[in-house]
């Protein structure tokens, strides 16, 4: 079972463009959740993390839009440039388990042209 | 600089081999992870450990062995009863106390390839 879905599979994006991913969780005890940015042949490094409190978390041009009630939160890159081609990894926790663990989405591919 | 490093960053298989990938950690971290990262699979966890001696196994297991006995050393063997272990293997750690960014730090990765 998913517990976290993530769309679309892969995107192309002109640069200056908006790039938007789109993830949808199951599990209500959900309460972190974070993306990451993936070059090819690299670990996937930590970009941006929202709690539930929150709707909105800006840093730079990266944007995470979360809506509680609908169980969905989003990545938003405003004037996306051909250095942000890379893969894209939402994920979720809920840290008052009895362990941390993160769910990964199946990632998401962005090319920005140039 | 702290961070995790993973070796060797290249490793070739010969079928019915067993080969262990290396992963050691400076940052203190609690935590431990193994995850397999195929093409339009994402990343599925093998195994993690959250203290020292002890380790649990993921959704991908079959095939795995793992041994924590160092809070810095988390290595991973591949064994042969792994019959399609090509893949890129990527090991992370975190803490489990910690402010909103406290995340993963993940390595840089091991590409297994079975010759």
């Amino acid at each position: 079972q998913q517990q976290v879905k993530q769309s679309p599979q892969s995107l192309i994006v002109q640069k200056g463009g908006i790039s938007i991913i789109n993830c949808a969780y199951e599990n209500t005890a959900f309460d972190y959740f974070p993306w990451y940015q993936q070059f090819p042949g690299k670990g996937p490094a930590l970009l941006i993390a929202i709690r539930p409190d929150v709707s909105e978390k800006k840093e730079g041009r990266f944007t995470i839009s979360f809506n509680k009630s609908a169980k969905q939160f989003s990545l938003h890159i405003m004037d996306s440039q051909p250095g942000d081609s890379a893969t894209y990894f939402c994920a979720a926790s809920a840290s008052g388990g009895s362990n941390y663990k993160l769910t990964f989405g199946k990632g998401t591919l962005l090319t920005v042209n140039p | 600089d702290g961070g995790i490093t993973q070796s060797p960053k290249y490793l070739f298989r010969k079928e019915g081999q067993n080969v262990t990938l290396s992963c050691e950690q400076n940052l203190n971290h609690d935590a431990m992870y193994w995850y397999r990262q195929d093409p339009g699979q994402g990343l599925r966890l093998i195994y993690y450990s959250q203290i020292v001696n002890d380790f649990q196994k993921g959704d991908i297991a079959e095939g795995y062995s793992v041994s924590r006995e160092k809070k810095e050393s988390f290595p991973l063997t591949v064994t042969s009863a792994q019959k399609n272990p090509t893949a890129f293997y990527l090991c992370a750690s975190s803490n489990r106390e910690g402010s909103l960014n406290y995340g993963y730090t993940f390595g840089s990765g091991t590409r297994l390839t079975v010759v």
